[in-house]
């Protein structure tokens, strides 16, 4: 089955910290992956997402990276705020296998004021 | 855009009764996704819908999990009998049909066996 994992299960950080959360991939046939936020009480929310012909994408205070050959993908924060503090997940799709996506255990991020 | 909807948002059962869930993805999304999420780890799918079709469901434990999605908007997931290790949340979540892939999620449904 697919494999996707998180180093690390808790991180806590200061805020204004930069945040940086990673995971591992098994399958080199994964071609698409995304970061969801999830918050309590909530669903999974979309941050960011990368295709494999890429290696790096930013958006608002958010980078993910993309190292293909050792199949790892991180998500990094700037200026980690409070309402950073929430369950990251990186979620991957295979081909061929209907857009279904393969969750990670997730990391739980702690902003310290 | 109205977000998904789901209901009811907690549930508390016990062992061996019958629960139902339900979705409302958001308008026009023809994909519709059931999740399990057992607390402290990521979701897992169970179901996949396209249209009112099953796309997916080898994940899905048939002898005692069922779902539909009769008209191609709504759906249930159904489970008869639960068992306490079905405590989890039941996440429901729908995509528009294109490039993006990123799927919107509800804010699901907290099932306590007990």
């Amino acid at each position: 089955g697919e494999s996707v994992g998180l180093h690390l299960p808790t991180l806590s950080v200061q805020e204004g910290d930069n945040s940086i959360i990673n995971c591992a991939y098994s399958n080199s046939a994964s071609d698409y992956f995304i970061w969801y936020k999830q918050e309590s009480g909530k669903g999974p929310q979309f941050i960011i997402d990368i295709r494999s012909n890429m290696d790096k994408r930013q958006g608002q205070r958010v980078t993910v990276l993309l190292n293909k050959t050792v199949k790892h993908l991180s998500l990094q924060i700037a200026a980690t705020q409070p309402g950073d503090s929430a369950v990251y997940f990186c979620a991957e799709t295979v081909k061929n296998t209907g857009n279904q996506f393969y969750f990670g255990t997730g990391t739980s991020l702690t902003v310290i004021p | 855009e109205a977000g998904v909807a789901q209901s009811p948002r907690y549930k508390i059962i016990e062992k061996r009764q019958s629960v139902a869930f339900w979705c409302n993805p958001i308008s026009g999304h023809a994909t519709l996704y059931w999740y399990q999420q057992i607390l402290g780890q990521g979701p897992k799918l169970l179901i996949q819908f396209q249209n009112n079709g099953v796309v997916d469901d080898s994940q899905l434990p048939k002898d005692r999990f069922s779902a539909e999605r009769l008209k191609g908007v709504d759906s249930t997931l159904k489970i008869q009998p639960a068992k306490l290790e079905d405590s989890a949340v039941y996440l429901c979540a729908s995509r528009r049909p294109g490039t993006n892939l990123s799927y919107t999620f509800g804010s699901g449904t907290r099932l306590t066996v007990v």
